[in-house]
C-alpha cells in the first residue's frame, strides 16, 4: 500500500522568510497529493492540492511542486507571516478510495 | 452552511463500555471516511465508505465498526472501547471516491479510561 513520509517534523522560521516542506510517497499509481492545515484545536483543512498531471500550482503565497519521476513534492510558503504557524498535512491517493497521510509538520513563524 | 457534524466534541469513559459517534454531511456527499490523529503518527483512516451500505477497511480498522444506512451519516461505533483508542478522531467527506477535497468536522476527543 501507500506509504507517505512527509519532512520535517518541525520547522521554525521568521516572519517574512519562506518555508518548505516536503514529502515522499511509495506508490506510483497515486495520482492526487493534496495539503492541509490545521491550527491548534481545530480541523485539518485543505490549502492546496495537486494532480499528477500538473507539476506546479500556486495560490498566492502558496505553491505546490510535484516530481512524479522521484514520487515526491513539496508545499512552499513564501513571506511566512504568523498566522501560518499550524501543523501541515501532507497526503496522496491513487483513487482506490484511500489516502494517506504524512505525520505531519509544525511549522512556527516567529514574527 | 456546508459542513460536516460531529458528536459529541468531547468524551471520557471506561473501558467495555460501548459508545458510538455520529457523523453527518449536509454536501450529498457520496464517500465518506474516520480518521484517528495520535501524535507523530498523522491522520490514519480507520473506514471509508464509498456509498450507502458500502464500507471497506482502512489502515486501523481493528476494534472499530462503521453503517452506511443513508448516505449522510456514518456512525463510527467502538462496541468494547480500550485504552489504546484514545485518540482524536475525525469524519470527513468528499464528492465521490477518495481522490477530492476532504471536508473534515470537527473533531472528537476521545478517552478511554
Amino acid at each position: 500500500g501507500e506509504n507517505v513520509e512527509q519532512h520535517p517534523s518541525t520547522l521554525s522560521v521568521q516572519e517574512g522568510d519562506s518555508a518548505v516542506i516536503k514529502c515522499t510517497y511509495s506508490d506510483s499509481a497515486s495520482n492526487y497529493f493534496p495539503w492541509y492545515k490545521q491550527e491548534l484545536g481545530k480541523r485539518p483543512q485543505l490549502i492546496i492540492d495537486i494532480r499528477s498531471n500538473v507539476g506546479e500550482k500556486k495560490d498566492q503565497r502558496i505553491a505546490v511542486t510535484l516530481n512524479k519521476t522521484a514520487k515526491h513534492f513539496s508545499l512552499h510558503i513564501t513571506e511566512t507571516q504568523p498566522e501560518d504557524s499550524a501543523v501541515y498535512f501532507c497526503a496522496a491517493s491513487s483513487g482506490n478510495n484511500d489516502m494517506r497521510f504524512g505525520a505531519g509538520t509544525r511549522l512556527t513563524v516567529k514574527p | 452552511e456546508a459542513q460536516v457534524t460531529q458528536n459529541p466534541r468531547y468524551l471520557i469513559t471506561v473501558t467495555g463500555k460501548k459508545l458510538t459517534v455520529t457523523c453527518s454531511q449536509n454536501m450529498n456527499h457520496e464517500y465518506m471516511s474516520w480518521y484517528r490523529q495520535d501524535p507523530g503518527l498523522g491522520l490514519r483512516q480507520i473506514y471509508y465508505s464509498m456509498n450507502v451500505e458500502v464500507t471497506d477497511k482502512g489502515d486501523v480498522p481493528e476494534g472499530y465498526k462503521v453503517s452506511r444506512k443513508e448516505k449522510r451519516n456514518f456512525p463510527l461505533i467502538l462496541e468494547s472501547p480500550s485504552p489504546n483508542q484514545t485518540s482524536l478522531y475525525f469524519c470527513a467527506s468528499s464528492l465521490w471516491v477518495g481522490n477530492q477535497p476532504q471536508h473534515f468536522g470537527d473533531g472528537t476527543r476521545l478517552s478511554i479510561l
